[in-house]
């Protein structure tokens, strides 16, 4: 299975809005609504921040949002904080039964 | 509240067996709806998606590694595990074990050496 495409870095001056995008294909976040994002801080787990494409567990903030059009999903983080500087990943399930991963994404908060 | 807790082998030699075991607290693997499952990161890269698998013993590995995994379910004592054959130094990660298809809950992680 192929790996989703995201793009290596992202950076955001505190208070701007930043987007992740997440490319895949028909085979998985074009034909399935089970795509998730996960934020991960250095050598800590990763934890889910949105899940079936735009819904947030409880306990996460508003000022993150997925979305998705065809076969490319995306994360938005308004309100950047210094906090935010990490790692993402997007996830989606594929037409194998199987969960697939992007390359990550890290946020540089300036 | 739910906790995973990774346990296992830190080192294990080239071309033997790596094998962990996940703890399940908060929920009950035999009554869930969720499917069980590991992912791994090596360090410094992405994750790695390793398998799923349901309470039932219906499982779901990744093409890549499916040759070498084995994943099982213990409802007795509320764990499932994880059988990795032939390591090489490309298996060394952090090795998660999470709840759902989609990762929803994470264990701490436990990082596996393969190293002689």
């Amino acid at each position: 299975q192929s790996a989703l495409t995201q793009p290596a870095s992202v950076s955001g001056s505190p208070g701007q809005s930043v987007t992740i995008s997440c490319a895949g294909t028909s085979s998985d976040i074009g034909d399935y609504n089970y795509v998730s994002w996960y934020q991960q801080h250095p050598d800590k787990a990763p934890k889910v921040l949105i899940y079936d494409v735009n819904k947030r567990p409880s306990g996460v903030s508003h000022r993150f949002s997925g979305s998705k059009s065809g076969s490319t999903a995306s994360l938005t983080i308004s309100g950047l904080q210094a906090e935010d500087e990490a790692d993402y990943y997007c996830g989606s399930y594929t037409a194998s039964s199987t969960l697939v991963f992007g390359g990550g994404t890290k946020l540089t908060v300036l | 509240q739910l906790q995973l807790q990774e346990s296992g082998p830190g080192l294990v030699k080239p071309s033997e067996t790596l094998s962990l075991t996940c703890t399940v607290s908060g929920d009950s693997i035999s009554r869930s709806i969720f499917y069980w499952g590991w992912i791994r990161q090596p360090p410094g890269k992405g994750l790695e998606w390793i398998g799923s698998i349901y309470y039932s013993g219906s499982s779901y590995y990744n093409p890549s590694l499916k040759s070498r995994v084995t994943m099982s379910v213990d409802t007795s004592k509320n764990q499932f595990s994880l059988r990795l054959t032939s390591a090489t130094a490309a298996d060394t990660a952090v090795y998660y074990c999470v709840r759902d298809m989609m990762a929803t809950d994470w264990g701490q992680g436990t990082l596996v050496t393969v190293s002689s």
